[in-house]
C-alpha cells in the first residue's frame, strides 16, 4: 500500500520555538505539497515542490519554509512558531501531470504552538 | 482570481434523503475538478473527478460550465456519508489543487 507518513500526529510546542514537520514518501512522486486545514477555511497551499531542491511559495507562506535535499522527503519547518500557527498540517503528494490520478495525502500533524 | 467556493459549512439530511453538496467555482478557461472526501479519523482521500465523469458510492458530480458548478449529488444518503467533503480545482498545466472551504455532511439515521 502506498503511503505518505508524516512522522507526528500530534505536537506541542512553544510559542518562538523553530519546529520541523516531516514528510516522506514511498512512491517516486516529484510533487510534495504542504497544506494547513483549518475549520472554516479549508486546506490552503504552504508549499510545494517539483523535484528535488525546488521549492515553490503557496497561497500562505509567511512564517514557513520548507525543505526537499531528498525525492522521498519534504520538511515544513516554522522558523519561530507563532500561536496563529496552531494547525492540522497535512502533506500531500502526486507523480508529475498526474494530479488527475488524486493526491495521496498523509495523516496529518495536529500542531498546537503554547 | 482562482477560488472555489462551498457555501454550505454543515449538511444535514436523514438516511435516505437525497444529497447536494454545492460547488462553485472561479477561473477563466476550463479547470479540472474534484470532490475530496475525509471520513472521521481517516485521511483525505479522492472521492471523483469531474474528467472520468464516473460515479462513486453512489455519487455523481456534473461539471455546469454556464454555472461555473461542480455539485456533488446522491439520490439517497446513508449514514456511512456523513463526513467533511472538499470540492477542488486544479489550474490547467499545473498540479496543484486549490481547495474550498469544506461542507460536513451529517447523515441522521
Amino acid at each position: 500500500d502506498v503511503k505518505v507518513t508524516q512522522s507526528s500526529r500530534y505536537l506541542v510546542k512553544r510559542t518562538g520555538e523553530k519546529v520541523f514537520l516531516e514528510c516522506v514518501q514511498d512512491m517516486d512522486h516529484e510533487n510534495m505539497f504542504w497544506y494547513r486545514q483549518d475549520p472554516g477555511l479549508g486546506l490552503r497551499l504552504i508549499y510545494f515542490s517539483y523535484d528535488v531542491k525546488m521549492k515553490e511559495k503557496g497561497d500562505i507562506p509567511e512564517g514557513y519554509s520548507v525543505s526537499r535535499e531528498k525525492k522521498e522527503r519534504f520538511s515544513l519547518i516554522l522558523e519561530s512558531a507563532s500561536t496563529n500557527q496552531t494547525s492540522m498540517y497535512l502533506c500531500a503528494s502526486t507523480q508529475v501531470g498526474r494530479t488527475n490520478y488524486g493526491y495521496t495525502f498523509g495523516s496529518g500533524t495536529r500542531l498546537t504552538v503554547v | 482570481a482562482q477560488r472555489v467556493t462551498q457555501p454550505e459549512k454543515l449538511l444535514s439530511v436523514f438516511k435516505g434523503a437525497p444529497v447536494e453538496l454545492k460547488c462553485n467555482y472561479s477561473y477563466s478557461g476550463s479547470p479540472e475538478l474534484f470532490w475530496y472526501v475525509q471520513y472521521s479519523r481517516q485521511r483525505l482521500q479522492l472521492l471523483l473527478r469531474h474528467i472520468s465523469r464516473e460515479s462513486i458510492k453512489g455519487f455523481t458530480a456534473d461539471l455546469n460550465k454556464g454555472e461555473t458548478s461542480f455539485h456533488l449529488k446522491k439520490p439517497f444518503a446513508q449514514e456511512e456519508d456523513s463526513a467533511m467533503y472538499y470540492c477542488a480545482l486544479s489550474p490547467i498545466g499545473t498540479d496543484k489543487l486549490i481547495f474550498g472551504t469544506g461542507t460536513r455532511l451529517q447523515v441522521f439515521p
